[in-house]
């Protein structure tokens, strides 16, 4: 089976703009979790998707949202970026649970300037 | 915040010595997951424990789930350069509740 795919790989962005991260998970898998990682912060959660529904959401910032659509791929925005958004974005896929093995994807790294 | 614990944040060991890294939860955990992160790389799953006081190895890598549920370890025995990444932890506090993940502890390996 094919792994999990992220799109793009790389972004820059100035302050202020929006961007949207795509994900898409192994075949079968129906959730999908978004992670963003700081070499300060280490990996936090964002929000998890389930049969295009938000299951469970991390402690961000409404500017940050995500969808999942119903092939199970998902998407992520931020809206308004700031600089302190800059990190890489991961995406990870399981098979119905967020607490299950996740399988993670090469993730967007996004440099805000 | 951050409510599952990894220490040390880094460690530097020269080939041959043996590494271990400890995750700690103020609460009871359902499971707990180790995953690594190579230099460059995403985190790949290595293992879950999910019985209390659970203790399971892999080669020259050794999983230990406390007795109450609540802290974990990961030793690795006779480290090699091929070991070099950063380890997490990441554990559920409930059934259907996502992975909280430790900060990471990156080992690099002196040849």
């Amino acid at each position: 089976k094919a792994g999990v795919t992220q799109t793009p790989r790389y972004l820059i962005k100035t302050r202020g703009q929006q961007v949207t991260l795509s994900c898409s998970p192994i075949s079968g898998h129906r959730s999908v979790s978004w992670y963003q990682q700081t070499p300060g912060q280490g990996l936090q959660f964002l929000f998890e998707y389930f049969s295009e529904t938000q299951r469970n959401k991390g402690n961000f910032p409404g500017r940050f949202s995500g969808r999942q659509f119903s092939n199970s791929r998902s998407e992520m925005n931020v809206s308004t970026l700031e600089l302190g958004d800059s990190a890489l974005y991961l995406c990870a896929s399981s098979l119905g649970w967020a607490q299950e093995t996740q399988y993670f994807g090469p993730g967007t790294r996004l440099l805000v300037l | 915040g951050q409510q599952v614990m990894q220490i040390p944040q880094y460690q530097h060991v020269q080939e041959g010595e043996d590494f271990t890294t400890y995750c700690n939860s103020s609460t009871t955990l359902s499971n707990i997951q180790w995953y690594k992160q190579r230099p460059g790389g995403h985190p790949v799953f290595l293992i879950q424990l999910v019985k209390s006081g659970e203790v399971k190895k892999q080669k020259r890598l050794t999983f230990q789930f406390g007795e109450a549920k609540k802290n974990s370890s990961l030793h690795i025995t006779a480290t090699q350069t091929t070991d070099v990444g950063t380890y997490f932890c990441a554990g559920t506090k409930r059934s259907q509740g996502n992975l909280i993940f430790g900060k990471g502890t990156k080992l690099s390996v002196k040849p």
